[in-house]
């Protein structure tokens, strides 16, 4: 059965640094999203991202973040500038397109920034 | 803006004990409704969902029943088993121009005992 997977498992970074978390969408889907969960709190949509370009984001979804589409299988989230709330468990998502409302994730990326 | 409250965790359990977890929620409008589980390790998978008033979603032993007059909708199965220990999260979608944003509750964790 098709899956998101997501790379890196785990990342370590000190603050300020750049990181770019990676995620492989489910080959026919056109809609992807970012979500993230800080530990003990909800999992908050981050961006939705259609036809190269983002469909919606979250006020989460600062200037320091950003998304993109490199090839035909990638989809990643950047974090220009990595602050201390930022730690999170980042989740990837896909759907097929706008009327399935199914989305599947991605085991995610546990991000920690010292 | 729309919101879903779920019973706080942790949930303890018997196997073979009945299991509700209490979802309600606040919208505008009508929207799809469900509950994913997130089982150790791995991302979250779409348990079941319910797209409209009065519906039921089933599988895997788990039923919700979305209820528009009480804005809710739990989580019930009969007898769970060790197997059933992991993460529930009961959520809504929020359409948004181009695609679909997922509102999730804060998530419930179950743990079944032999």
């Amino acid at each position: 059965e098709p899956e998101v997977t997501q790379t890196p498992s785990h990342q370590v970074t000190q603050m300020g640094q750049e990181v770019i978390l990676r995620c492989v969408p489910i080959s026919n889907h056109l809609y992807f999203y970012w979500y993230r969960q800080i530990l003990g709190q909800k999992v908050e949509f981050l961006v939705s991202f259609y036809n190269n370009e983002i469909s919606e984001k979250s006020e989460i979804f600062d200037d320091q973040f950003s998304v993109e589409r490199p090839d035909g299988s990638n989809f990643t989230l950047k974090i220009r500038s990595t602050k201390l709330e930022d730690s999170a468990m980042y989740f990837c998502a896909s759907s097929e397109d706008r009327n399935k409302e199914t989305q599947y994730f991605g085991p995610g990326t546990r991000l920690l920034v010292l | 803006g729309n919101s879903v409250t779920q019973m706080e965790g942790p949930v303890t359990l018997s196997e073979e004990a009945f299991l509700t977890i209490n979802c309600t929620y606040t919208a505008t409008g009508y929207p799809s409704l469900f509950w994913y589980v997130q089982y150790p390790g791995e991302g979250l998978q779409l348990l079941l969902k319910a797209t409209k008033a009065d519906d039921k979603g089933s599988n895997k032993g788990f039923e919700a029943t979305y209820r528009k007059e009480t804005t809710s909708f739990h989580l019930e199965k009969g007898s769970v088993q060790v197997s059933d220990s992991a993460v529930y999260f009961c959520a809504l979608n929020d359409l948004i121009q181009g695609a679909q944003k997922l509102v999730f509750g804060q998530g419930t964790r179950l743990t079944i005992n032999p």
